[in-house]
């Protein structure tokens, strides 16, 4: 079945600091493929999303292109805050189902 | 801004106790789903539902595990009896008509933990 594979974390990093978290899947076919963002005590949000090879999904500085011959969807920043602390999601829709990766935990300090 | 609601936020219980979750999605939105997130992993599909009919339950241990939305909106997750392993926490989202099924919105979640 599907599955998609996520850097363990946690990435610590400063403020102002470059930010890159890799993600790849496993599908048949060429699935939607998002990320979700989990700030502490809340629940899951829609980060951004690509649904075709060479897409870019953007949001709030982050960035993801969706990759068909790597099968990857790594998600950047150029420059994280303090508020970017939180767990981030990859995920893929195949066959009317999201998957998730495991999560990546990113601490951001001043 | 509509939410998902979940209650109860937190529950406490002891194995073989009974359980039951709560969730009203956004008013409208007819796909629901009920999530698993044991700490450390990703959310596992139990439960989809297209309005008051399952979609794939094909992940719901179903010997203790039953899910309901009788009228189409809000959904009950009940576990009867708890097991350890059944610490987690359980969320629940809702897609629009006619959405996409990977924009999924969420709600806070109830964490279970069982003694």
């Amino acid at each position: 079945g599907d599955s998609v594979t996520q850097m363990e974390g946690p990435v610590t990093l400063s403020e102002e600091a470059f930010l890159t978290i890799n993600c790849t899947y496993t599908a048949t076919g060429y699935p939607s493929l998002f990320w979700y963002v989990q700030y502490p005590g809340e629940g899951l949000q829609l980060l951004l999303k690509a649904t075709k090879a060479d897409d870019k999904g953007s949001n709030k500085g982050f960035e993801a292109t969706y990759r068909k011959e790597t099968t990857s969807f790594h998600l950047e920043k150029g420059s994280v805050q303090v508020s970017d602390s939180a767990v981030y999601f990859c995920a893929a829709d195949g066959f009317q189902k999201l998957v998730f990766g495991t999560g990546t935990r990113l601490l951001v300090s001043p | 801004e509509a939410e998902v609601a979940q209650s109860p936020r937190y529950k406490i219980t002891e194995k073989s106790q009974a359980v039951a979750f709560w969730c009203d999605p956004i008013s409208g939105h007819a796909t629901l789903y009920w999530y698993r997130q044991i700490l450390g992993q990703g959310p596992e599909l139990l439960v989809q539902f297209q309005d008051e009919s399952v979609v794939d339950d094909s992940q719901l241990p179903k010997d203790r595990f039953s899910a309901e939305r009788l009228k189409g909106v809000d959904s009950t997750l009940k576990i009867q009896p708890a097991e350890l392993g059944d610490s987690a926490m359980y969320l629940c989202a809702s897609t629009p008509e006619g959405g996409d099924t990977g924009e999924l919105f969420f709600g806070e979640g109830s964490r279970l933990t069982v003694l």
